[in-house]
């Protein structure tokens, strides 16, 4: 167990929806990376915020958005859902602000029908 | 994005030794990491090493980086049935990260 949890653990829509993710990080760490990991694509860096503040983008779709909150817990935003979002979406959190020490939670499997 | 490239399978049998190989397209990164993924889970930090090391050993993994070619390399010694998973390497420069497609290794009792 890595300290991270997120939740829903699967998730089940149809195209155009919108669906929220979320991630309660490791307790004390302040960052919090995003990614999604599908069978063509891999495994791809999305977002890092770090205390609340957003630190560093990768290959987010611009229908895709993030925050972390005050209590430092982040949600991932997903909307105009397509076929090709169906993925497994994991969030990571460290104590470093090298990033170093990830720690990935179980991950969201989203299903787009 | 970046470039890294791994090789899709590896099989060994209990008992010997692996080593997943990388490559990788960006000099300009701090870090290259090893995760390890079972079936059904999230990734699982194995090790790191910055960028300016040539070697780093933990336990039975060994890490080799030849900055020259942008390689890099895991040995496992005495891979174990419980070694079996999909491996994937990274490069990152504390911000941004980037990962390999993943090894998908099997070991045969």
């Amino acid at each position: 167990d890595s300290g991270v949890t997120q939740t829903p653990k699967h998730l089940i829509t149809a195209t155009g929806q919108r669906v929220t993710l979320r991630c309660s990080p490791r307790s004390g760490d302040l960052s919090v990376y995003w990614y999604q990991q599908s069978l063509d694509q891999g495994l791809q860096f999305l977002i890092q915020y770090y205390n609340g503040e957003e630190r560093a983008k990768g290959n987010i779709l611009e229908r895709f958005s993030a925050q972390q909150f005050p209590d430092l817990h982040s949600e991932l935003n997903l909307s105009s859902l397509e076929l090709g979002d169906s993925a497994l979406y994991f969030c990571a959190s460290s104590g470093t602000t090298t990033g170093n020490e990830q720690f990935f939670g179980p991950g969201t499997r989203l299903t787009v029908l | 994005g970046e470039d890294v490239e791994q090789s899709l399978f590896l099989s060994v049998r209990e008992g010997d030794s692996s080593v997943i190989n990388c490559t990788y397209t960006d000099s300009s990164s701090t870090y290259l990491y090893w995760y390890k993924q079972e079936p059904g889970a999230g990734l699982q930090l194995l090790t790191y090493i910055f960028s300016n090391m040539d070697m780093k050993q933990d336990q039975r993994l060994t890490v080799l980086l030849n900055k020259k070619d942008k390689h890099l390399s895991l040995r496992i010694a005495d891979t174990q049935t419980g070694d079996s998973a999909i491996y994937f390497c990274a490069e990152g420069d504390g911000n941004q990260f980037y990962f390999g497609t993943g090894t998908s290794l099997t070991v045969i009792p």
